[in-house]
């Protein structure tokens, strides 16, 4: 199984629709979760952690279930300006370490 | 706000020269990270850096590559004899502490001919 594992898509989803997006981890004991937006050709830039309780952001929502291992991220009422890769990052925090394990990325268009 | 500045933007380079990459990263984060991204492909962990050596290195990572913070500041990752395969973006990363989001800065894309 792979450390972090995403669909890579695409997901074309029309503007105003509810897109969401699964990630799983192998690693039971990591620590820390967090969504990152790629542009193409650019940095990944945070677009917010997860949190145990689940967090919300605006029209974005993510949610991590650890028994089952994923995390997930919802996009609420999509823009046009959505369209990027999300990027799934996992901390696994083994041995005091801090290596941070990136999914391939799930790629989203939205269609005007 | 802080950011990690790397440069250069974009390098080009002949197969087996050596060249160095370098960062400045967020001046109060203690983390400090290379990763690497083929064209179209995921981001790749190279290595990461603490308190001045390497915490932890991936099979990427081989005796071509070596990192160095050489005064406090700036964080170099050098590709000793490169190769065509080395052709990627180089991003650098720094976290404040453990568990905290990466930050990232803009890479340096190495092409190699």
């Amino acid at each position: 199984r792979k450390e972090v594992e995403q669909d890579p898509g695409p997901f074309n989803v029309p503007e105003g629709a509810t897109v969401a997006f699964n990630c799983t981890y192998s690693n039971s004991a990591s620590q820390s979760f967090f969504w990152y937006r790629q542009d193409c050709r650019k940095e990944p830039k945070l677009l917010m952690s997860v949190y145990s309780s689940g967090n919300e952001d605006g029209r974005f929502t993510a949610q991590l279930n650890r028994a089952s291992q994923y995390i997930s991220l919802l996009i609420r009422d999509s823009k046009l300006s959505d369209s990027a890769t999300y990027l799934c990052v996992v901390n696994p925090s083994t041995s005091g370490t801090y290596k941070y394990i990136f999914g391939t990325g799930t790629r989203l268009k939205v269609l005007a | 706000e802080p950011e990690v500045t790397q440069t250069p933007s974009h390098q080009v380079t002949q197969m087996g020269q050596e060249v160095i990459l370098r960062c400045v990263p967020i001046s109060n984060h203690l983390y400090f990270y290379w990763y690497r991204q083929i064209l179209g492909q995921k981001v790749e962990f190279l290595v990461s850096f603490y308190n001045n050596e390497i915490s932890e290195k991936s099979e990427i990572f081989d005796d071509q590559f070596s990192v160095e913070r050489p005064d406090g500041s700036n964080f170099t990752l050098k590709i000793r004899s490169t190769k065509l395969e080395d052709s990627a973006m180089y991003f650098c990363a720094s976290v404040r502490e453990g568990n905290s989001p990466l930050h990232f800065g803009n890479g340096t894309r190495l092409t190699v001919t």
